[in-house]
């Protein structure tokens, strides 16, 4: 069965710093990945996803994510966040020809002045 | 991408009445949408998958007799929490796939039970 681990609960980052969320999977082939972000009471936006080819994907708001099969890792970066970037963030896996997404317990991102 | 709209966004109910919540594809035919449920704090947990004209798919541990889906067109799925307690409280999204592997979430529907 697949399954998505991220390893931090609660990231705080002061404005203009850099930002890495971690992302764990286990799945037998190459999974299809994505990062959501989640504002409070409010369903999820897609930030980015990877299905198949260049490794470093780009997403909207100035995020982007690398695939790094040898460690099953997905994790998602910007050089510099924003206060309005504070949110909680999900990854999910999934597999070609199902839609069925499996979510880690999300990260949520503070931002500090 | 497809564009999902949830309705209504909060409710509030009274223990042992039943609650409906519509999930609408907008503007893309929808054959399957997916229901999910959010604790506070925590993760998205898939309930079922809803086929249009025909019966849900529940996963393991759902009560699909609590939890009533309805598919009957395209472009609408409603959720339906039958005989509501306060454990039922949580907030809950569907989303749509357009086969491209993405989907899309609606915008959630808060769910208080008294």
């Amino acid at each position: 069965a697949q399954s998505v681990t991220q390893p931090d609960i609660h990231i705080t980052v002061s404005e203009g710093a850099s930002l890495e969320l971690r992302c764990n999977y286990s799945y037998g082939a190459t999974p299809y990945l994505f990062w959501y972000v989640q504002s409070p009471g409010q369903g999820l936006q897609l930030l980015l996803k990877y299905f198949s080819g260049d490794t470093l994907v780009q997403g909207i708001k100035g995020f982007e994510a690398e695939f790094k099969r040898s460690q099953s890792s997905f994790n998602l970066r910007k050089p510099s966040v924003h206060w309005s970037d504070a949110a909680e963030y999900f990854c999910a896996v999934g597999h070609p020809g199902n839609e069925k997404l499996t979510f880690g317990t999300g990260t949520r991102l503070t931002i500090i002045p | 991408g497809a564009v999902v709209s949830q309705h209504p966004s909060r409710v509030i109910c009274k223990s042992g009445t039943s609650v409906k919540i519509e999930c609408r594809s907008l503007d893309f035919q929808a054959t399957t949408m997916f229901w999910y449920r959010q604790f506070p704090k925590q993760s998205l947990m898939l309930m079922a998958t809803s086929n249009e004209g025909s019966k849900a798919t529940y996963e393991q541990g759902v009560e699909k007799d609590k939890f009533l889906i309805n598919h009957a067109s395209l472009t609408l799925s409603t959720l339906t929490v039958t005989s509501a307690h306060p454990e039922d409280s949580s907030f809950y999204i569907c989303s749509v796939g357009e086969n491209t592997g993405e989907l899309f979430f609606g915008e959630g529907s808060r769910l208080t039970v008294l």
